[in-house]
């Protein structure tokens, strides 16, 4: 399968650990997403990668996030000090836009983070 | 991007056509119509997506209004596999590559 992978699915820790989440996008896909996904919501956007550069970052990251894709091939997303609210599915996305042209993302499965 | 509406839900019976609207009166000419379906405990997956015609693929259909105001994604029968999470997102195509804004989107429940 060379779909979007992440890792681990599922998560459970307890408030104030620190937590990390690995997304392996489709090879040759210059663009990564992350976003979150909280019961009964739609997904919200969080930040995107092009190649290694993080290019926007939503209000929604707060200072604890933090997202790296050093080589511009998988990515990780970091919590730290993690709170109760911070309990959602946290869905990775990778393209390969053309300029001019719309683009479809392909979703991985989600790593669903319980925070107690 | 130009906002969408959806209905929260809607309900189906199995094997029988699924009619899905969204109604984006704000779309402008570059928006293209995108549709996602998610299903329980799964990521949003790719359905179709369109500018100005009618288009066709393996899944579904998407039937666009002449004046673009609207658009209706077609499931020509429904299994209870296809019980999910439509969104409907409009995509402006000077904004590809940046993210997609998803509503709540509009829950189909199919029975059996």
């Amino acid at each position: 399968d060379t779909g979007v992978s992440q890792d681990p699915r599922h998560k459970i820790t307890k408030r104030g650990q620190n937590v990390t989440f690995r997304c392996d996008p489709i090879s040759e896909h210059n663009r990564l997403y992350w976003y979150r996904q909280t019961l009964g919501q739609g997904p919200e956007f969080l930040t995107y990668f092009q190649n290694e550069a993080q290019l926007e970052k939503s209000r929604l990251l707060s200072d604890r996030f933090s997202a790296e894709r050093p080589k511009g091939s998988f990515s990780t997303l970091e919590i730290q000090r993690t709170e109760q609210g911070d309990s959602a599915m946290y869905l990775c996305a990778s393209s390969a836009p053309l300029a001019g042209r719309t683009d479809t993302q392909y979703f991985g499965p989600g790593t669903r983070l319980t925070v107690l | 991007d130009a906002k969408t509406t959806q209905p929260n839900s809607m309900e189906s019976n199995e094997e029988e056509p699924v009619h899905l609207p969204c109604n984006h009166s704000t779309i402008s000419g570059t928006d293209y119509i995108h549709w996602y379906r998610q299903l329980p405990s799964q990521g949003p997956e790719y359905v179709i997506h369109g500018l100005t015609s009618n288009v066709n693929n393996r899944m579904a259909s998407l039937a666009i209004a002449e004046d673009r105001k609207s658009s209706t994604l077609i499931l020509h029968r429904a299994t209870l596999r296809d019980a999910a999470v439509y969104y409907c997102i409009l995509r402006d195509s000077d904004n590809y590559g940046q993210n997609f804004v998803f509503g709540p989107g509009t829950r189909l429940s199919v029975l059996p």
